[in-house]
């Protein structure tokens, strides 16, 4: 069955960086893309980007575009994203979730447990 | 960005009642729309993709329907654990976007 484990809890001051991990099993990871969300508190969903794992090409919200990088590393199975220039008003649960398909992205089939990214100074 | 819009933002039904929720796009998006479900505490769940497909192993008592800009979604007879939040997502243009959800509780 497809799983997607995330890192775990992270606590940053403004300004700095942080880089969440998403390990693939159950699949080919290269096989479908990879999708990363994000859940402020008490709020609705907000989708970050995706990374086709197979080709490495990327495409994200152009609201986060100069702050977010999506990366992979096929030989273990791992998406990656990173924000930079954290401010208070990125502490949010983080998301990666799979394609449903390998081909058109946009339905989310399955979904890590979330990272939970705090800023505070 | 695409605008989406969903209403009730709440409701309360009783076990056994038929709830629909709606919504809605600012532009036309086909079919290319899914529903989540998302109980307290956890990620998402992927219940209906493309308007109106039912995803793997997910209870027939879900259902969406509509194309175009206007969705509905259906819980032919709702149970108690179906108590969450619901949230529409288009794909028809990135970026993706999400209604802002419709919290469901049971009376």
């Amino acid at each position: 069955q497809v799983q997607l484990m995330q890192s775990g809890a992270e606590v940053k001051k403004p300004g700095a960086s942080v880089k969440v991990s998403c390990k693939a099993s159950g699949y080919t990871f290269t096989g479908y893309y990879m999708h990363w969300l994000r859940q402020a508190p008490g709020q609705g969903l907000e989708w970050m980007g995706w990374i086709n794992p197979d080709s490495d090409v990327t495409k994200s919200a152009q609201r986060f575009q100069g702050r977010v990088t999506m990366t992979r590393d096929t030989s273990i199975s791992t998406a990656y994203m990173e924000l930079t220039r954290l401010r208070s008003d990125d502490t949010a649960m983080y998301y990666c979730a799979r394609d449903r398909r390998d081909y058109a992205p946009g339905t989310l089939a399955s979904w890590g447990q979330g990272t939970l990214v705090t800023v505070s100074s | 960005d695409i605008q989406m819009t969903q209403s009730p933002s709440s409701l309360s039904a009783s076990v056994g009642d038929r709830v629909t929720i709606t919504c809605q796009a600012s532009q036309d998006i086909n079919t290319y729309l899914s529903w989540y479900q998302q109980k307290p505490g956890k990620a998402p769940r992927l219940l209906i993709y493309d308007a109106s497909n039912l995803e793997t192993g997910v209870p027939s008592r879900f259902s969406g329907s509509g194309s175009g800009t206007d969705f509905t979604f259906t819980i032919s007879s709702l149970q108690p654990e179906d108590i969450a939040t619901y949230y529409c997502q288009q794909y028809e243009n990135l970026p993706f976007t999400f209604g802002p959800g419709t919290k469901v509780d049971v009376k």
